[in-house]
């Protein structure tokens, strides 16, 4: 099956540092999201975006399907950014079934 | 906003029982999902469905079922608790097809 690698697995910043979250898959998808899951547990969608860029407001992402990686950028990092920031992946006539990566742990120090 | 709401945040059971976890969703959306989490095991999919009475092993199905009587809801059921099955279960939805799945906020199970 497809494989879904994350780097780096941890990272530590301080508060308002930027930093790049990379995500590489092994096959070709139609269906790339990137989550983050809070302290809480709660995960929350982030971008949906099997090719090309988005931002929202301090993050960004892009997927570059032809070469199976996407990026996660976070600028000015804050605290509430910490957790765990994970990409998943769906394909072809999979019927939805998302394959996550293992993750990203982010702590933002302040 | 996408809705997804699970029926319990923490739950503790004992071995034995019957448990059953509740999912719904308020946007018709009509794929609907199960994962649970682990770890150093990620998440992992237990059982899908794509329309009402219609479901879909995921890769860890294996002492659980499922129930999707109605279109906003899905139930994951396990049929005699284990206490391997302690872990985070995590529902999601989608609008079917290629279209991003929302999550509700997990469900903490504890089987003693």
């Amino acid at each position: 099956g497809i494989q879904v690698e994350q780097s780096p697995p941890d990272l530590i910043l301080q508060e308002g540092a930027n930093s790049t979250l990379r995500c590489n898959f092994s096959d070709s998808v139609n269906n790339l999201q990137w989550f983050h899951q809070n302290p809480w547990g709660q995960l929350i969608n982030l971008f949906y975006i099997p090719s090309g860029t988005k931002q929202n407001g301090r993050l960004s992402a892009t997927t570059v399907a032809t070469e199976r990686y996407s990026l996660l950028y976070i600028s000015s990092s804050q605290t509430t950014d910490s957790g765990v920031y994970f990409c998943a992946v769906e394909q072809h006539n999979q019927g939805g079934k998302l394959i996550f990566g293992q993750g990203t742990e982010l702590s933002v120090k302040p | 906003d996408v809705k997804v709401t699970q029926s319990s945040r923490y739950l503790v059971k004992r071995t034995g029982e019957k448990v059953f976890l509740e999912c719904v969703q308020d946007m018709d959306h009509e794929n609907m999902f199960w994962y649970r989490q682990d770890p150093g095991l990620g998440l992992r999919l237990i059982y899908f469905s794509y329309d009402v009475k219609m479901k879909e092993k995921g890769d860890i199905p294996e002492g659980y079922s499922v129930s999707r009587e109605k279109k906003e809801r899905f139930s994951l059921i396990l049929e005699s608790a284990s206490t391997n099955q302690t872990s985070m279960y995590l529902c999601a939805s989608s609008r079917g097809g290629t279209q991003p799945q929302h999550f509700g906020d997990g469900t903490r199970l504890s089987i003693l």
